[in-house]
């Protein structure tokens, strides 16, 4: 069956640091790929998504590439602030649209301090 | 953006009892709607495809029977959690699809059964 690994949290950053979450999967095909992020007291959100190998997705300066070779869609992000504070998921769909049952990561809380 | 609405956010209640959380889709209509659980540390699990007008379709492991799902309007599906037990406190998340097969989620509740 399909699962997705990420690390484990919390990973506490100072403002202006680089962020890097990992995430890697095992799927049957060729799923899509997803990073949702969830604000406290908020429900989860979309943050970027990939649909095929090599593809890059991107928002908010956050990026993640699709890596078919190593089956990873690791998160990153250049210098992350106070804001970006969140619980992030990886995630991945057989069916090629988010509209399609997702298996989710753990979460990775992230706290970054100013 | 879109928002989908869940209520309560947190529940506290009695061995035995019965437990109702709702879903809604608030400026949309939704045919499909997701349920998931999510223990501590652990990824998020679906639980049920909510389908409006027909029956949920449930994972496997997923007692129908215990978790009832009701989709009766395009805006609305409900989860009940019946004679609820301590094994079943958990954070529970519904999703709902729009007609661009975008997801958008609940911010969850919280169960927890003394």
């Amino acid at each position: 069956g399909n699962s997705v690994t990420q690390m484990e949290g919390p990973v506490t950053l100072s403002e202006e640091a680089f962020l890097t979450i990992n995430c890697t999967y095992t799927a049957t095909g060729y799923p899509s790929l997803f990073w949702y992020v969830q604000y406290p007291g908020e429900g989860l959100q979309l943050l970027l998504k990939a649909t095929k190998a090599d593809d890059k997705g991107s928002n908010k300066g956050f990026e993640a590439t699709y890596r078919k070779e190593t089956t990873s869609f690791h998160l990153e992000k250049g210098s992350v602030q106070v804001s970006d504070s969140a619980v992030y998921f990886c995630a991945l769909s057989e069916g090629g649209a988010a509209g399609n049952k997702l298996t989710f990561g753990g979460g990775t809380r992230v706290l970054v301090k100013p | 953006g879109a928002v989908v609405s869940q209520h309560p956010s947190r529940v506290i209640c009695k061995s035995g009892t019965s437990v109702k959380i709702e879903c809604r889709s608030l400026d949309f209509q939704a045919t499909t709607m997701f349920w998931y659980r999510q223990f501590p540390k652990q990824s998020l699990m679906l639980m049920a495809t909510s389908n409006e007008g027909s029956k949920a379709t449930y994972e496997q492991g997923v007692e129908k029977d215990k978790f009832l799902i009701n989709h009766a309007s395009l805006t609305l599906s409900t989860l009940t959690v019946t004679s609820a037990h301590p094994e079943d406190s958990s954070f529970y998340i519904c999703s709902a699809v729009d007609s661009n097969e975008k997801l958008f989620f609940g911010s969850g509740t919280q169960l927890s059964v003394l």
